[in-house]
């Protein structure tokens, strides 16, 4: 069973550019979750998504930053207009269920984001 | 605000060592406990999830013990080794969904 697999593990964007991050759940989990790593500081939970449905959004800046999980396919993050405040690890992670009934949340390795 | 706590922020021990570190949370609306063990460059590896009161899990030589009426874990290690080296994470949901709040993390170094 792969684990959860995120593409690609390394960007470069020019500054206005948009960035696309894609992350595979587990097989069978249904559950994703995307957090972010800024320089210096620690995982930042923004946003939980079931198949097509954002559940929670609450961590996601206003502006520029969507999230999606379509039926087939993979869960998309997608950064518009980039700046070099966005130069950050974004961790994507899956779970069968739900992460507070004491499902384990299972992460991938990270997509490094740099702007220029 | 939820704040999860873990202390110390960093620790040098030798092989052989044991150790343990502490990870602090709201002791109100407890849903589960994640302890993550996370080396640079690469994925957080899942350790365990902790619901009850009083639980106690293991994996290896590395143990962890949950208690939620003072809100606190404790993670222990037996005989480190220098592969234990990493960041070892705590995470508690926010909410009843699978929003974690991360605490800083406790850096070890085990030397050999």
């Amino acid at each position: 069973n792969a684990g959860v697999m995120q593409n690609p593990r390394h960007l470069v964007r020019r500054r206005g550019q948009e960035a696309r991050l894609r992350c595979s759940p587990m097989k069978g989990h249904s559950h994703v979750y995307w957090y972010r790593q800024l320089p210096e500081e620690g995982l930042k939970f923004m946003v939980y998504l079931q198949k097509e449905n954002i559940i929670d959004e609450s961590g996601m800046p206003k502006e520029r930053f969507s999230a999606e999980f379509p039926k087939e396919g993979p869960s998309i993050l997608r950064i518009q207009q980039v700046v070099r405040g966005d130069s950050a690890a974004y961790f994507c992670a899956s779970s069968p269920g739900q992460g507070a009934t004491g499902n384990t949340i299972y992460f991938g390795e990270g997509s490094w984001l740099t702007v220029v | 605000i939820l704040n999860v706590e873990q202390s110390p922020q960093s620790l040098h021990v030798q092989e052989g060592d044991s150790t343990n570190f502490t990870c602090s949370f709201p002791s109100s609306n407890f849903y589960a406990l994640h302890w993550y063990r996370w080396e640079t460059a690469k994925s957080p590896e899942a350790l365990f999830v902790m619901t009850l009161n009083g639980d106690e899990k293991k994996k290896g030589q590395i143990s962890a013990t949950l208690n939620t009426k003072e809100g606190y874990s404790y993670l222990y290690i037996k005989g480190s080794q220098p592969e234990d080296s990493a960041t070892y994470l705590c995470a508690f949901p926010s909410g009843n969904t699978g929003k974690l709040i991360f605490g800083q993390g406790t850096t070890l170094q085990v030397k050999p």
